[in-house]
């Protein structure tokens, strides 16, 4: 079983729909959970954070996170097709190391 | 730009050559990583600097090693290339405290 595991996808959604996007990992003592998104041959670039329980919402993002049932979810709202990229899940504990394990990604293709 | 510089972009080596990728960032971040990304998948940590002074093994180390060159720099080195080491190459640095990691560009190697 992978650390970090996120939907197959790729997934599409037409504009201005949410975008789901999963993740689960195995770890119970992760603390720190990030979403980072990467466009097609750039690098990965940090658009969330989540280290509770709940909710955290960032303009039309949401992040929200359960350690109990260890899953990690992106919500994206009225979604563009400026969205359109692979997302990648990233689970940290926080050692003073902070290496953080990533997932294989989810790619999104937001439908004009 | 205030950020994390990896030299070169482009790479490509022969079978048994050598050569050292370059990073540098100059946010003041204490943590620095080396990761690794294959066609459709994830990142996969090769080796990390915690601090100044310190280098650990990540996932995949088989085939690399690094230097801490100074707070800024973190290098790292294929001594013999191989052709499993075709990959992109992207360095990543952060600061202490529970936050997600800044990447530089990548470089994009090719082992033929």
């Amino acid at each position: 079983q992978k650390e970090v595991e996120q939907n197959s996808g790729p997934l599409s959604v037409p504009e201005g729909a949410i975008a789901s996007l999963n993740c689960t990992y195995s770890d119970r003592g992760s603390q720190s959970f990030f979403w980072y998104r990467q466009y097609s041959g750039k690098s990965p670039e940090l658009i969330m954070s989540i280290y509770s329980n709940g909710d955290k919402e960032d303009g039309r993002f949401t992040a929200q996170l359960n350690k109990a049932s260890q899953y990690v979810s992106l919500l994206i709202r009225d979604s563009q097709p400026s969205d359109s990229a692979t997302y990648l899940c990233a689970v940290r504990k926080d050692t003073n190391a902070g290496k953080s394990t990533f997932g294989d990604g989810t790619t999104l293709t937001v439908k004009p | 730009n205030a950020g994390v510089t990896q030299t070169p972009k482009f790479q490509v080596l022969k079978t048994g050559q050598s050569m050292t990728l370059q990073c540098a960032q100059d946010m003041n971040h204490n943590s620095m990583y080396w990761y690794r990304q294959d066609p459709g998948m994830g990142l996969r940590l090769i080796y990390y600097s915690a601090s100044e002074g310190t280098t650990d093994k990540g996932e995949v180390p088989n085939g690399y090693n690094v230097s801490r060159l100074n707070k800024r720099e973190f290098s790292l080195r294929l001594e013999s290339a191989a052709p499993s080491q075709t990959s992109v190459y992207f360095c990543a640095s952060r600061d202490r405290g529970p936050y997600g990691y800044t990447f530089g560009s990548g470089t994009r190697l090719t082992v033929v």
